[in-house]
């Protein structure tokens, strides 16, 4: 059964830069036709996609956090991550990492992990 | 970008009522749409891919329609457990925005 499960650091503080993993387990990120991405929501308010890779490793990214968003695979860990740097109190949100097949929504989610950012 | 518009807002409904949620697409997304349900403390579920096509295990009172730049989802039948945050997110191009959400109250 696949799952994800983020890891990271609770608090980051201002100006730092946030590093998230994304573990997937009963499936393979290197499987073809498969993205995998990261998502956001701050707290009470709706959902910001910030990006994701594809199973060659072409990542694609959220124009507004473009300049501070990288998104990078582990195939040997079997791990996706993201770095969000020049963290400010507005990146303070639940991140979740998702799995997207090709032509659908995305079907499989983590549990969310929430950030604050000590300002 | 392709900008997502959801309406309305906020939705009071009641158990048993037909109710439909309306998005917006900036601009031609063909059907490639999906509708996503949050309930609070949890991470969202896929309701429908491909503006229509509902996800094994969704009940069938669920259901979506529509192409081009507007897309509708509906509930037949309101049940309890269906009283929650209702968001679209259209995957025809990068960026993959989502709406603003649709909140169904009682």
């Amino acid at each position: 059964q696949l799952q994800l499960q983020e890891s990271g650091p609770g608090l980051v503080k201002a100006s730092e830069t946030l590093s998230l993993t994304c573990t997937v387990s009963g499936a393979s990120i290197s499987s073809f036709t498969f993205y995998w991405g990261w998502i956001r929501q701050p707290p009470g308010k709706g959902l910001e996609w910030i990006g994701c890779i594809s199973n060659s490793g072409t990542s694609y990214y959220s124009a507004s956090l473009k300049s501070r968003v990288t998104i990078s695979a582990d195939t040997s860990k079997n791990q996706f991550s993201l770095r969000l740097s020049s963290m400010s109190a507005a990146d303070t949100a639940v991140y979740y990492c998702a799995r997207r097949p090709r032509y659908y929504g995305y079907d499989h989610w983590g549990q969310g992990t929430l950030v604050t950012v000590d300002s | 970008d392709i900008q997502m518009t959801q309406s309305p807002s906020t939705l009071s409904a009641s158990v048993g009522d037909r109710v439909t949620i309306t998005c917006r697409a900036s601009q031609s997304i063909n059907t490639w749409l999906a509708w996503y349900q949050q309930k609070p403390g949890q991470a969202p579920k896929l309701l429908i891919s491909q503006a229509s096509s509902l996800e094994s295990g969704v009940p069938s009172r669920f259901s979506g329609s529509g192409s081009g730049t507007e897309f509708t989802l509906t509930i037949s039948s309101l049940q309890p457990g269906d009283f929650a945050t209702y968001y679209c997110q259209q995957y025809n191009s990068y960026p993959l925005h989502f709406g603003q959400g649709t909140k169904l109250e009682i």
